[in-house]
């Protein structure tokens, strides 16, 4: 099972919105409902940004959305800020023996 | 607060094993899937293993399987990877995570890693 294709980076103006794809299969994304989306800090622990496609977990700012449109997911960032500069990651739960499986990850830049 | 802290990383021979523990506190552990994730140098997230709340259901990546195991103690609030015949691509930083909704629905606290280093 091969990672999730993502786009290995992404830049936009300060206030400006994003979006990161995440390209998957009807065996992970297009066919569950387990889409997350995880923000890392090099050297620090991932934080969950989004759950179950387009969920929230608590505390996480409003400026970060999800959503999924057949196999391909979404992760969009609106008012860009200086501290949404790093690492992105999106997973899904899929159906092949391999069970759970990450994107290859983006990186965010902010101009 | 919710605190989750890797340990037992380190150097080994490749063929050597290696124990990580994850001691966590500030959550009903019990409640909880817990999960390994991985991070080669240079490299992305890779899911690892995982352990139901209750132990009943324990599933692995397929280039861990057979090879490493996971386990967790309720009681003492921590979870394991014995990690067996360790090979140089096994080389990563190694995060425990606690699922947070359904099985499957992500991960929302990690600790900070631990450096697994494989290398004669």
């Amino acid at each position: 099972q091969s990672a999730l294709t993502q786009p290995a980076s992404v830049s936009g103006s300060p206030g400006q919105s994003i979006t990161i794809s995440c390209t998957g299969t009807s065996s992970d994304v297009g066919g569950y409902n387990y889409v997350s989306w995880y923000q890392h800090h090099p050297g620090k622990a991932p934080k969950l940004l989004i759950y179950d496609v387009s969920n929230r977990p608590s505390g996480v700012s409003h400026r970060f959305s999800g959503s999924k449109s057949g196999n391909t997911a979404s992760l969009t960032i609106s008012g860009l800020q200086a501290e949404d500069e790093t690492d992105y990651y999106c997973s899904s739960y899929t159906s092949t023996s391999t069970l759970y499986v990450f994107g290859t990850g983006t990186r965010v830049t902010v101009l | 607060e919710v605190q989750v802290v890797e340990s037992g990383g380190g150097l080994v021979k490749p063929g050597g094993s290696l124990r990580l523990a994850c001691a966590t506190s500030g959550f009903a552990f019990s409640r909880y899937s817990m999960n390994w994730v991985r991070q080669a140098p240079g490299k992305g997230l890779e899911w690892v293993s995982s352990i139901s709340s209750s132990s009943n259901f324990r599933y692995y990546a397929d280039s861990v399987k057979g090879r490493f195991t996971i386990s967790r103690d309720n009681a003492e609030t921590s979870v394991y990877l014995q990690m067996n015949s360790l090979r140089a691509d096994d080389t990563a930083v190694y995060y425990c995570a606690k699922g947070y909704h359904d099985f499957w629905s992500g991960f929302d606290y990690w600790g900070q890693g631990a450096l697994v280093t494989v290398s004669s």
